[in-house]
């Protein structure tokens, strides 16, 4: 069983609808959960974190953890174009380093 | 401020040949990383630093593969004796100190693009 578990997709989202994005841990001691966005050709950069069960949302994003079924999502209300991207899930492991999941590439069509 | 630097941003160098990647932290950041992404793969962990402890090297896919971080702040990659299979972006990304933002977040710099002939 991988550490991080993410569909790798493509999920194909239409425009303005919400983009539902996955992902589920191995490691029941992570307390810190990080999504990153990767635009093809660049590098990650972080978009939200979560560390209490429930919601947390920044503006067209939502991230939603359940650390008792070890679930991690995100949540794009209103998808862009620009949206499109890869999604990387990435758990806080010991030594606060993250433990990444391979990537959701998510393609919003206009 | 500034982000995390690297460089070249490309090297292109012949089998067999040594290479060393450079990685300048945002100022202030106490731990480092490194990681290789292979075309349409997920990230690989190379190395990690953290302040002056001993940095974690469980990644390192050789003994070709070597890093060191000087001072507390710029690190470099070197690479010998190179192989076309090394050919991915090497990524550097830096953490601030534990009692500062959130634990774990991790700010990537632009890469570096290595291509073995």
């Amino acid at each position: 069983q991988k550490e991080v578990e993410q569909n790798s997709g493509p999920l194909s989202v239409p425009e303005g609808a919400i983009a539902s994005l996955n992902c589920t841990y191995s490691d029941r001691g992570s307390q810190s959960f990080f999504w990153y966005r990767q635009y093809s050709g660049k590098s990650p950069e972080l978009i939200m974190f979560i560390y209490s069960n429930g919601d947390k949302e920044d503006g067209r994003f939502t991230a939603q953890l359940n650390k008792a079924s070890q679930y991690v999502s995100l949540l794009i209300r209103d998808s862009q174009p620009s949206d499109s991207a890869t999604y990387l899930c990435a758990p806080r492991g010991i030594g606060y380093q993250l433990i990444w999941g391979a990537g959701t590439k998510l393609i919003i069509k206009p | 401020g500034a982000g995390v630097s690297q460089s070249p941003s490309n090297k292109v160098t012949e089998k067999g040949k040594d290479v060393e990647l450079r990685c300048d932290p945002i100022s202030g950041h106490t731990a480092l990383y490194w990681y290789r992404q292979s075309l349409g793969q997920g990230l690989e962990f190379l190395i990690y630093f953290q302040g002056n402890s001993a940095p974690d090297k469980s990644g390192l896919p050789s003994d070709r593969f070597s890093a060191e971080r000087t001072g507390g702040s710029v690190s470099t990659l070197t690479i010998q004796r190179t192989q076309q299979e090394d050919s991915a972006v090497y990524l550097c990304a830096s953490s601030p100190p534990r009692f500062l933002g959130v634990p774990g977040e991790q700010y990537f710099g632009p890469g570096t693009r290595l291509t073995v002939t």
